[in-house]
């Protein structure tokens, strides 16, 4: 049971490079979400998206970009990457019935930019 | 926007000990769900509560949604060293039930 499998584990990019964040369910999840988590802070809700083709800002959507082509796939872009975005970065789904909103969290990618 | 605040932030415990956390909402949820956040890991869920003064249990983990809407509460009994790490409480925001919100954490320290 894969779940929801995110690469790479770990990145360390320079200022201004740019660089896609990949997550894949296997779950046959419509809804994906995209979460930063900075040292000692709870999760902040970068982007979401209730199915393919469609997606929606979250919290802190400024220099990402996201698509979902798929339902499986929910890439994370970042364009030009800031010591800002030093940050884990977590995705998740979820399929949502009845009001039910369990999410389910892949490993995460831990991201330096200097 | 819908903000969740965890109390407390950090506990600190003797092993045996029994452990509890709450968290309130400014607004109305629907639904209350406490993740665990193991270091290096993702978080993962413990227990997932959907109607106003529900209790359930998950082991050791006692946990229950508020009669308010605006609070919900988490216990562990008999804590032991793999308890250690960082809960959540979390729920769907208002503007819409498919966007999550996340409180803050509390950490939890086990001394053995």
């Amino acid at each position: 049971n894969a779940g929801v499998t995110q690469t790479p584990k770990f990145r360390i990019l320079k200022i201004g490079q740019s660089m896609t964040l990949q997550c894949t369910q296997d779950m046959n999840h419509n809804y994906m979400y995209w979460y930063r988590q900075d040292p000692g802070m709870g999760l902040k809700l970068i982007y979401y998206s209730v199915g393919a083709g469609i997606t929606d800002k979250g919290e802190v959507p400024n220099g990402y970009n996201v698509s979902r082509s798929t339902t499986e796939d929910f890439p994370l872009r970042l364009e030009l990457a800031a010591p800002s975005q030093t940050s884990v970065y977590f995705c998740a789904s979820s399929y949502p019935r009845t009001g039910n909103t369990e999410a389910f969290f892949g490993q995460g990618t831990r991201l330096t930019v200097v | 926007g819908q903000q969740l605040n965890q109390s407390p932030q950090s506990m600190f415990i003797q092993e045996g000990e029994d452990v509890s956390m709450n968290c309130t909402s400014s607004s109305i949820f629907n639904t209350w769900l406490w993740y665990k956040q193991d270091p290096g890991e993702g978080p993962v869920l413990l227990i997932a509560l959907y109607k106003a003064g529900e209790l359930t249990s998950n082991g050791r983990l006692t946990a229950q949604f508020g009669i308010t809407r605006k609070d919900s509460f988490l216990n562990i009994s008999a804590s032991i060293p793999s308890d250690v790490g960082i809960y959540f409480c979390a729920g769907p925001a208002i503007q819409g039930a498919q966007k999550l919100v996340f409180g803050q954490g509390t950490r939890l320290t086990i001394n053995p």
